[in-house]
């Protein structure tokens, strides 16, 4: 079993959808939570982190994660055509000299 | 600041020969990692460094791999001999640590032929 597990879609919707990802992790002392976005051609960018479980917000973003039952989630408001990407879930401990476990990521399509 | 550079950006090869990809990180960032993304395995970490110091290496699949950081501003990974098993985009990425996340390069797409 893979430390961290995304479903790797692809995800179609269209423009003005609210998107949701999601991701599933193993190891109980992973402590930040993360999400890249990676265009084609492109290294993956942070988007957004949080540390323990919580939500945040960030514009049209949010992250939400629930550590009793290891599960990480992105969500997308008003989803936009430039907002099609894969987006890579990511999970580390703070005592593992911030070694990143990266999920399979996830292709997203937004229609215009 | 122009980010984490690699080069090339591009490299084709033969089987067999040899093959280094280079690395300058964030100036101030004292962690870097390397990292192979392929279709079928998403995004593997292969080594990283902690100021200049190789802390974990379990995820080179070869002793045909070997990674360096000789200064805090450089960074090389070698493959030899190359196989074409080896062909996939080549990352590196560095860090300050926590909440900063990684900031990768653009990657180096390697494919051996």
């Amino acid at each position: 079993q893979k430390e961290v597990e995304q479903d790797p879609g692809p995800l179609s919707v269209p423009e003005g959808a609210i998107v949701s990802l999601n991701c599933t992790y193993s190891n109980s002392a992973f402590q930040y939570f993360m999400w890249y976005r990676q265009y084609s051609r492109k290294g993956p960018e942070l988007l957004m982190y949080t540390y323990s479980s919580g939500n945040k917000e960030d514009g049209r973003f949010t992250a939400q994660v629930d550590k009793s039952s290891k599960y990480i989630s992105l969500f997308i408001r008003d989803s936009q055509p430039s907002d099609s990407a894969t987006y890579l879930c990511a999970s580390f401990t703070n005592t593992g000299g911030f070694k990143t476990i990266f999920g399979a990521g996830t292709r997203l399509f937004v229609k215009a | 600041d122009a980010g984490v550079i690699q080069s090339p950006r591009h490299e084709v090869t033969e089987m067999g020969q040899e093959v280094t990809l280079r690395c300058k990180p964030i100036s101030g960032h004292n962690s870097l990692f390397w990292y192979r993304q392929t279709m079928m395995r998403g995004l593997e970490l292969l080594i990283y460094f902690n100021n200049n110091v190789p802390i974990d290496d379990s995820g080179m699949p070869e002793d045909r791999f070997s990674a360096k950081m000789p200064n805090a501003s450089f960074s090389t990974l070698k493959i030899q001999p190359s196989e074409p098993r080896d062909s996939a985009v080549y990352f590196c990425a560095s860090t300050l640590g926590g909440g900063d996340g990684y900031t990768f390069g653009s990657g180096t797409r390697l494919t051996v032929v």
